[in-house]
């Protein structure tokens, strides 16, 4: 079946430092990737997708790039802000022609805290 | 546009109870989902509704069960409530018009948060 594998966490950075927050997957189909994030109290909000191999999707100053050659899809950000602080998921549906698109395959999730 | 709606926010039940959970979709969106949140199993696919038909089930027992009505709205039911069921229930919505990938992602409401004591 389908997974997605999130570096650990937590990840506690300074403001302005450089982010990477790494996403594996493996899928039987091509999938779509997703990162989603979660601040406290509330839901998920997609921040970006990418939907065949090398895209790129990019929000808010946040990037990642579909790698089927490493089945990656790395969460990037040059300059985190205070405000970035949240929990990020790496997600996956399956696509190409299936009946999956209504269900997301989520990686673990990563705590991100970024201190003044 | 109003997001995803869902009711209640919170719900203490206790163990053996049922519980009923509504889901409010964006406007003019047809497919919903519903996912479990616990801290243990992260973010677990329950079952996908479209059209008043589940289309995919997740790997949950028969205890959780859904639906979907003719405005698209959904309620998702948890019989014979465990601890273990105490979790953020998230429900999502999608536009879903095939051959328009856009419309498959994915929005979420901001959840309803169950405790079974």
């Amino acid at each position: 079946g389908n997974s997605v594998t999130q570096m650990e966490g937590p990840v506690t950075l300074s403001e302005e430092a450089f982010l990477t927050i790494n996403c594996t997957y493996t899928a039987t189909g091509y999938p779509s990737l997703f990162w989603y994030v979660q601040y406290p109290g509330e839901g998920l909000q997609l921040l970006l997708k990418a939907t065949k191999a090398d895209d790129k999707g990019s929000n808010k100053g946040f990037e990642a790039t579909y790698r089927k050659e490493t089945t990656s899809f790395h969460l990037e950000k040059g300059s985190v802000q205070v405000s970035d602080s949240a929990v990020y998921f790496c997600a996956l549906s399956e696509s190409a022609g299936g009946t999956s698109y209504g269900k997301l395959t989520f990686g673990q999730g990563t705590i991100l805290t970024v201190h003044p | 546009k109003a997001g995803v709606t869902q009711t209640p926010r919170y719900l203490i039940k206790t163990r053996g109870q049922q519980v009923t959970l509504s889901c409010s979709p964006i406007s003019g969106h047809r497919s919903v989902s519903w996912y479990q949140q616990t801290p243990g199993q992260g973010l677990q696919f329950l079952f996908e509704y479209f059209s008043e038909t589940q289309r995919n089930k997740g790997n949950f027992p028969g205890r959780f069960s859904g639906r979907q009505f003719s405005n698209s709205r959904s309620e998702m039911n948890v019989s014979t409530l465990e601890l273990g069921d105490s979790a953020l229930y998230l429900c999502a919505s999608s536009l879903d018009l095939s051959g328009t990938l856009k419309s498959y992602e994915q929005y979420f409401g901001p959840g309803t948060r169950l405790t079974v004591t």
